[in-house]
């Protein structure tokens, strides 16, 4: 299995600021045909997991700018440019190179 | 209106057998892989399976071998998930997912089904 290992745990932030959570995989997540297999989901507290970036760095359909994401092989980082109160909740990333697996989750709070 | 909407909460007593619906609309049902993830009470998502309504074939993770069995009605546009043997460590909210081959990511999720593992 490919283990992906997020950090931090927790992360406190300040509405306007910048924040960013580190996803580090145990192998490459580079498949043959050049696309990266990493996503990033927020599940906000009593909601379902929504995804926010495919393909490593493609934002989905409807998801603000200030997101954005970053990283090639085995190191992945979610960056958001300044967060607002609606940015809470916990953070995953899952790779699909391989049987799917997810990231522990990063909580975000103000 | 694309959507997947699952069956209600369950309590049940460990050792039983829970079987959880979740329905496709608006989309077509036989051409997205639908997967099941679980997140238990402080922890994360957890992969569970998932099957292609398509051709019913089935893959699940090898956790849960012997005690997850997913199916599909595709006159009712449903999958299922059951989960046997229940232990008090299955409690969590079962989620169903619908799988975006083009971005390799879930792309639409449904509500969630609290399960609930109490003697």
């Amino acid at each position: 299995d490919i283990f992906l290992t997020q950090s931090p745990l927790s992360l406190p932030v300040t509405p306007g600021a910048p924040a960013s959570i580190s996803c580090k995989s145990s192998q490459s997540l580079l498949h043959t045909n050049g696309f990266t297999y990493l996503s990033w989901y927020l599940q906000r507290p009593g909601k379902s997991p929504q995804l926010l970036i495919y393909l490593g760095s493609r934002r989905a359909s409807g998801v603000p700018d200030r997101f954005s994401a970053s990283g090639t092989g085995t190191d992945f980082t979610l960056r958001i440019s300044r967060v607002e109160a609606e940015d809470v909740g916990v953070y995953y990333c899952m790779q699909a190179l391989q049987t799917l697996t997810f990231g522990g989750g990063t909580k975000v709070e103000i | 209106q694309v959507q997947l909407v699952q069956s209600g909460a369950e309590v049940q007593r460990p050792g039983a057998s829970v079987k959880i619906s979740c329905k496709a609309s608006g989309f077509s049902f036989t051409s997205h892989p639908i997967h099941w993830v679980r997140r238990a009470p402080g922890q994360g998502l957890e992969w569970m399976g998932w099957i292609n309504p398509g051709n019913g074939n089935t893959k699940s993770s090898p956790k849960f071998q012997g005690r997850l069995t997913i199916s599909k009605d595709t006159s009712a546009n449903t999958v299922y998930m059951a989960l046997s043997g229940l232990r008090s460590d299955d409690t969590a909210i079962y989620y169903c997912a619908r799988f975006w081959a083009a971005g390799e990511a879930f792309d639409l999720w449904g509500q969630g089904s609290q399960v609930t593992v109490s003697a």
